[in-house]
């Protein structure tokens, strides 16, 4: 089976834009979750979606939403960049009744 | 409240030396996990840990699970350089809500 695919890998973006991440689960998964890495933070959890619901919710700002597809994907959207926004994002997958997540590569936001 | 608390942050032993990370939470929990995230990589998934008292040996790994699942660690003896990396314990998901990173411990060996 392939992995968890996530697009772009890299991406420069100035304050004030938008930008859209893209991540495409394992086969048959249809949980994704998304988390924002960044050295001082660590990772810390975005939201995830099963079945194209939103289950959870991580302690970030409206700017940031998502959403998943009836195929399994999943984008997630940062509204309003701010320098703060640069990190890594990751999303993972995870089979149903399982909780073994499986990640992606991420994508490097560097917001100027 | 939801949080993980992950100790230490950064270890540095020689090569041969044993490596601990403990994580802890002030809820019970129902399970968690620990991954592994070498430089430039991303999480590695390495087991669940879900009873209490539980304890898990993956070759030079020994993953143990407290009695009143508040609390987890994960032990490599005889450390190599193929362990750098950075260990993380997560606990939460679907039905058990946020999941949570611990702040991961940072590992570094000198061969």
């Amino acid at each position: 089976k392939a992995g968890v695919t996530q697009t772009p890998r890299y991406l420069i973006k100035t304050r004030g834009q938008q930008v859209t991440l893209s991540c495409s689960p394992i086969s048959g998964h249809r949980s994704v979750s998304w988390y924002q890495q960044t050295p001082g933070q660590g990772l810390q959890f975005l939201f995830e979606y099963f079945s194209e619901t939103q289950r959870n919710k991580g302690n970030f700002p409206g700017r940031f939403s998502g959403r998943q597809f009836s195929n399994s994907r999943s984008e997630m959207n940062v509204s309003t960049l701010e320098l703060g926004d640069s990190a890594l994002y990751l999303c993972a997958s995870r089979a149903l009744g399982y909780n073994e997540q499986f990640f992606g590569p991420g994508t490097r936001l560097t917001v100027l | 409240g939801q949080q993980v608390m992950q100790i230490p942050q950064y270890q540095h032993v020689q090569e041969g030396e044993d490596f601990t990370t403990y994580c802890n939470s002030s809820t019970t929990l129902s399970n968690i996990q620990w991954y592994k995230q070498r430089p430039g990589g991303h999480p590695v998934f390495l087991i669940q840990l879900v009873k209490s008292g539980e304890v898990k040996k993956q070759k030079r790994l020994t993953f143990q699970f407290g009695e009143a699942k508040k609390n987890s660690s994960l032990h490599i003896t005889a450390t190599q350089t193929t362990d750098v990396g950075t260990y993380f314990c997560l606990k939460g998901g679907g039905s058990q809500g946020n999941l949570i990173f611990g702040k991961g411990t940072k590992l570094s060996v000198k061969p």
